[in-house]
């Protein structure tokens, strides 16, 4: 079964840092590319960064660009979000996301979540 | 970069009743790249169309997708109590970035 499980969120204060994770099981993690998606309260879903399967290629939305960095261990089948100069804009619940392997570049599996506050 | 608009905003429909939900992009979408999402308060997203027409496994008959190019529609048929969400469509062009519609929200009347 494919599972996604992300953690390391948390309150923050403004300009702080904060490192997600995704662990990941149930396939081969290093086969797939993956994503980061995030949703503020009440909001609607927000593309945030995404990542090759051998880590070789990234990308930033433009609103993150500069801020923070998408990495992945796949020795330890684990995405990572690197945040920094949080902002209250950032404040969201962070999913991350496995790109479908077909071919066909939907998001096939999505972990539930974890919660980001920034505040003082 | 590729906007989508989603309409309606709200849907407010019957259990039984059809559902239609549109999103339009900006620009010509390959309908490879166009997905729809289905979110309850509180889960994330799930998967319930790829391809624009394609069910992703295990989602029932009654939802269906269709359309090209600039225009794509998710239509479920009968709608269910567990149907009452909000949806989302989803363009991931030759490369990054993806977008996602601002979303339609399906409740019940």
């Amino acid at each position: 079964e494919v599972q996604l499980v992300e953690s390391g969120g948390g309150l923050v204060q403004p300009g702080g840092s904060l490192r997600l994770s995704c662990a990941a099981s149930g396939f081969t993690f290093s086969s797939y590319a993956m994503h980061w998606v995030r949703q503020a309260p009440g909001k609607g879903l927000e593309y945030v960064s995404a990542i090759s399967s051998n880590g070789g290629s990234t990308y930033y939305a433009n609103s993150v660009k500069g801020r923070f960095t998408i990495s992945r261990d796949n020795s330890k089948n684990t995405l990572y979000l690197q945040m920094g100069s949080l902002r209250a804009e950032d404040m969201a619940v962070y999913y991350c996301a496995r790109q479908d392997g077909s071919g066909r570049r939907h998001f096939d599996y999505w972990g539930q979540g974890t919660l980001v506050t920034v505040s003082s | 970069e590729i906007v989508l608009t989603q309409s309606p905003g709200t849907l407010s429909l019957s259990p039984g009743e059809r559902a239609t939900l549109s999103c339009r992009a900006s620009q010509s979408v390959s309908s490879s790249y166009l997905a729809w999402y289905q979110q309850k308060p509180g889960q994330a997203p799930r998967l319930l169309i790829y391809g624009a027409s394609s069910r992703a496994t295990g989602i029932p008959d009654r939802f269906s997708g269709s359309g090209s190019g600039t225009d794509f529609t998710l239509t479920i048929s009968r709608l269910e109590p567990e149907d009452f969400a909000v949806y989302y469509c989803q363009q991931y062009g030759s490369s990054p970035p993806v977008t996602f519609g601002q979303g339609t929200k399906v409740e019940i009347k």
